[in-house]
């Protein structure tokens, strides 16, 4: 089944600082690469997605690369602010593309992003 | 936020006990997922529907059971063949996609379940 890693898993930045999230993941069927943000106590939420037609995509302070030859995609967050700390996910889908319905999500483990005032 | 809903949202057992936690959405989706989250393991899936009356185990199923009886509503029982069942559950909904485009979850606020 699909393998899906996160790199960093702790991630500690001063306010202003860039952060880099990277994720790899082993199915090449693979066509749709979201990021969850996890806040402390609260549930996870899409921040950004990127599909595979696209390289890369920008929603104000974060964006999304993605290499598919080399199977990861990255997440950036630039102007990092103390309410950026949280867990984030990144997920790749995953199951029998033949079959038809929703896929499922695999999740890579987080990482947990501090952004020191 | 809104539209999917979890309770309670903490819940304490006894070993051997099976517990039920619940899940219920308003917003039309079709597929409804539960996972369960360890400090450092992310977000391991346990079952998933995609329609009414079906449903799939996904890679942690064992010591799981579900039913998917209505539309809206997604229960989860925790059965006292759960070796490890103190946790954070989370379950989420979705509309149904063309496998390969992907979708995006809706989380519920998740139940903290504690075996004493």
């Amino acid at each position: 089944g699909e393998n899906v890693e996160q790199h960093p898993s702790t991630l500690s930045v001063q306010e202003g600082d860039s952060a880099v999230i990277k994720c790899t993941y082993s199915d090449s069927a693979s066509n749709y690469f979201p990021w969850y943000k996890q806040e402390l106590g609260k549930r996870p939420q899409l921040i950004i997605d990127i599909r595979s037609n696209v390289g890369e995509k920008k929603d104000q302070r974060i964006a999304v690369t993605l290499n598919k030859t080399a199977k990861h995609f990255s997440l950036h967050i630039t102007e990092t602010q103390p309410e950026d700390s949280a867990v984030y996910f990144c997920a790749v889908p995953s199951g029998d593309l033949t079959q038809g319905g929703s896929e499922k999500l695999v999740f890579g483990k987080g990482m947990k992003l501090t952004v020191n005032p | 936020d809104g539209g999917i809903t979890q309770s309670p949202k903490y819940l304490f057992r006894k070993e051997g006990q099976n517990v039920t936690l619940s899940c219920e959405q308003n917003l039309n989706h079709d597929a409804m997922y539960w996972y369960r989250q360890d400090p450092g393991q992310g977000l391991r899936l346990i079952y998933y529907s995609q329609i009414v009356n079906d449903f799939q185990k996904g890679d942690i199923a064992e010591g799981y059971s579900v039913s998917r009886e209505k539309k809206e509503s997604f229960p989860l029982t925790v059965t006292s063949a759960q070796k490890n069942p103190t946790a954070f559950y989370l379950c989420a909904s979705s509309i149904d996609s063309v496998p390969g485009l992907g979708v995006e979850q809706f989380f519920g606020p998740g139940t903290r379940l504690t075996v004493l």
